[in-house]
């Protein structure tokens, strides 16, 4: 089966403008995850869906930050008014989260990222 | 709130020889540990997991790496190094699932692997 996918790959965009960035997770994975990894830096968690379900959006910097996702499958992350410290390489991942402690729960796998350049 | 530290930003070392990669974590209860490599133009692969039982875990590509409750540690270790290891390493954690939380990893700034002929 295919992995995680995102698209568009790369998004060059002006201050200011709004972005859509989309994910595509694993069939069957019920759980999906947000990063953002700035140059030079570690992946930033933004957040998590369970489901169709944001239980914890804290992670998102701002309020111009906003995601949803639509039942267990694509999920989108929206920027508005996008400044140029949004600058970075966004990356969604998606596990199988099982209730009970096993080899599988919980391991993220990720896709290739949407680099994305405010200018 | 859990962390992750991974002291070394770069590594250079010989093609054949011997790695290991630190990396020290803080969190109060048993964690989810990973290891998880980014090379250039590719999205994030895992190398290995910890989440319980053996302390010595094996992973792909001759990886490995030890979990060591009393320093907060989570080395990766690999005997002979192969040039197309050159790449950049990430140690992550994930906090104990309790079948109601939900939050992401939390990754360390990473070390960027550099191979020598």
């Amino acid at each position: 089966g295919a992995g995680v996918s995102q698209s568009p790959s790369n998004k060059v965009t002006e201050k200011g403008k709004d972005v859509e960035l989309r994910c595509d997770p694993i069939s069957g994975h019920t759980a999906l995850y947000w990063y953002r990894q700035r140059l030079g830096q570690g992946l930033e968690f933004l957040i998590y869906f369970q489901g169709n379900s944001a239980p914890d959006k804290s992670g998102l910097p701002s309020d111009r930050f906003s995601a949803e996702r639509t039942g267990e499958s694509v999920s989108t992350l929206t920027i508005q008014r996008t400044q140029q410290e949004d600058s970075a390489v966004y990356l969604c991942a998606s596990s199988f989260r099982s209730r009970y402690l096993s080899a599988r729960a919980d391991t993220q796998y990720f896709g290739p990222g949407t680099r994305l350049t405010v200018l | 709130a859990q962390s992750v530290t991974q002291p070394d930003i770069h590594i250079t070392v010989s093609e054949g020889a011997s790695l290991e990669l630190r990396c020290n974590y803080s969190y109060g209860a048993t964690p989810y540990l990973f290891w998880y490599v980014q090379s250039p133009g590719q999205g994030l692969q895992l190398l290995l997991k910890y989440f319980s039982g053996d302390t010595l875990v094996q992973g792909i590509k001759g990886f490995e790496a030890e979990f060591k409750r009393s320093q907060s540690s989570f080395n990766l270790r690999k005997p002979s190094v192969h040039w197309s290891d050159a790449a950049e390493y990430f140690c992550a954690v994930g906090t104990t699932y309790s079948g109601g939380g939900a939050d992401g990893l939390t990754f360390g700034k990473g070390t960027h692997l550099i191979i020598q002929p």
